[in-house]
């Protein structure tokens, strides 16, 4: 069973750029979960999909936007790129939202802005 | 939403010594996961309690859920440079997901 893929491994931008990141959950799971982890950090959580809606987000400025495709794969978008966003992006998939089901997580995208 | 508190932030043990994490909350747990984080690497699902009270052992981990699912342990007996890690634990079942705490750096020396 393939796990949690995200693209790009690594992203290079400028500030005021923008980065879109793209994960794909394991196949069945319907959740996706958007986390920034800056360096030597925790887990701070951006976003979370089921069903192709948006049920919560967590305590970031609107330029960190997403979206889920009907086959349940998840884009984040970081619009005009400040240097603090360096950090890693993790992407988690879960089976279901009830209960607190396991996440699995992808190995990340590291956006490094200059 | 809800936070979970957990200590220490930093552990620094000599190989072979043991290890343990606390994770805290104010309000009851519907259930209670762990997460392992190598350097470098991506948080990786250990295990979930859902019970009061409930142990859990997967070879020299213990975990631990408390009588009133308000906090859980992690225990880490005679510890390997293999354990190095950040250690999370993460509240689930709630209107927001999972919430992680801010995990524990365990850090080996040889």
């Amino acid at each position: 069973e393939a796990g949690v893929t995200q693209s790009p491994t690594h992203l290079i931008k400028t500030r005021g750029q923008q980065a879109t990141l793209r994960c794909s959950p394991i196949s069945g799971h319907t959740s996706v979960y958007w986390y920034q982890q800056a360096l030597g950090l925790g887990l701070q959580f951006l976003l979370w999909y089921d069903e192709g809606e948006e049920r919560n987000r967590g305590n970031f400025p609107p330029r960190f936007s997403g979206r889920q495709f009907p086959n349940y794969s998840s884009e984040l978008n970081v619009n005009a790129l400040e240097l603090e966003d360096s950090a890693l992006y993790l992407c988690a998939s879960s089976l279901s939202t009830q209960g607190g089901s396991p996440l699995h997580f992808g190995n990340g995208t590291r956006l490094t802005v200059t | 939403g809800q936070q979970v508190m957990q200590i220490p932030q930093y552990q620094h043990v000599q190989e072979g010594e043991d290890f343990t994490t606390y994770c805290n909350s104010s309000t009851t747990l519907s259930n209670i996961q762990w997460y392992k984080q190598r350097p470098g690497g991506h948080p990786v699902f250990l295990i979930q309690l859902v019970k009061s009270g409930e142990v859990k052992k997967q070879k020299r981990l213990t975990f631990q859920f408390g009588e009133a699912k308000k906090n859980s342990s992690l225990h880490i007996t005679a510890t390997q440079t293999t354990d190095v890690g950040t250690y999370f634990c993460a509240r689930g079942g709630g209107a927001d997901g999972l919430t992680f705490g801010k995990g524990t750096h365990l850090i080996i020396q040889p």
